[in-house]
């Protein structure tokens, strides 16, 4: 298992400007999954790309990823209050269980 | 909802006493995982099972121990208790191994005091 490392640490918006927080990871994957917690309550899935995959869409995420150089990028747009979470990504390899960093504390103020 | 059922909620105890917290997977999903989450640790998984089998073990405490029963249910027991162990704990299921898609529970809190 490996766990990504997710930055920056804590990001600060406008409602309606773009979010983007990138996640580096250090060996090969089978795919790459982006996990977000509200306040004191369980993750919640968003998203998953594969090795395979470069980008990923799902309403306003976009998920990237350059295997080359072990990185992917989670951007949301148009960002609203309810976004306001923290992020984490999940690099997985085959058959190892998820593995989460420190997450990156999105806050979005209206 | 997730469909993952934990509980209690909240639990308050004393230091060196024992808890087990309880954890109902997804309907269907056999892997069972538990994490710990704490301020200065992070999120930390602890264990998973595998329909009833330990599969993959992470930053678990001798202290703690864990197990799935035959109806898929999981219970983490905790013992020994110290202030440090009070944290969220988080029991999260999947539908067949490691890899895939997993649905979090929303968390047992424990209190040590």
């Amino acid at each position: 298992s490996q766990q990504g490392e997710e930055d920056p640490q804590a990001l600060s918006i406008q409602e309606g400007e773009n979010a983007t927080m990138n996640c580096s990871y250090k060996t090969s994957i089978n795919n790459l999954q982006w996990y977000r917690q509200n306040s004191g309550r369980g993750l919640v899935h968003l998203i998953l790309i594969r090795s395979n995959e470069r980008e990923k869409h799902s309403g306003r995420l976009r998920v990237t990823l350059d295997t080359s150089k072990k990185s992917s990028s989670l951007l949301i747009t148009a960002s609203r209050a309810a976004d306001t979470a923290s992020y984490f990504c999940a690099p997985n390899q085959a058959g190892t269980a998820l593995i989460f960093g420190k997450g990156t504390t999105l806050s979005v103020s209206s | 909802d997730s469909g993952v059922t934990q509980t209690p909620k909240h639990l308050i105890t004393a230091t060196g006493q024992r808890v087990t917290l309880r954890c109902s997977p997804r309907s269907g999903d056999l892997s069972v995982y538990w994490y710990q989450q704490s301020l200065d640790q992070g999120l930390q998984f602890l264990i998973q099972y595998y329909n009833g089998e330990e599969r993959a073990k992470g930053n678990i405490l001798e202290r703690f121990s864990a197990q799935q029963f035959p109806d898929l249910h999981s219970e983490l027991n905790l013992s020994s208790l110290e202030l440090g162990d009070s944290a969220l704990y988080f029991c999260a299921s999947s539908p067949e191994g490691a890899g895939n898609t997993i649905y979090f529970g929303e968390g047992s809190w424990l209190t040590v005091v």
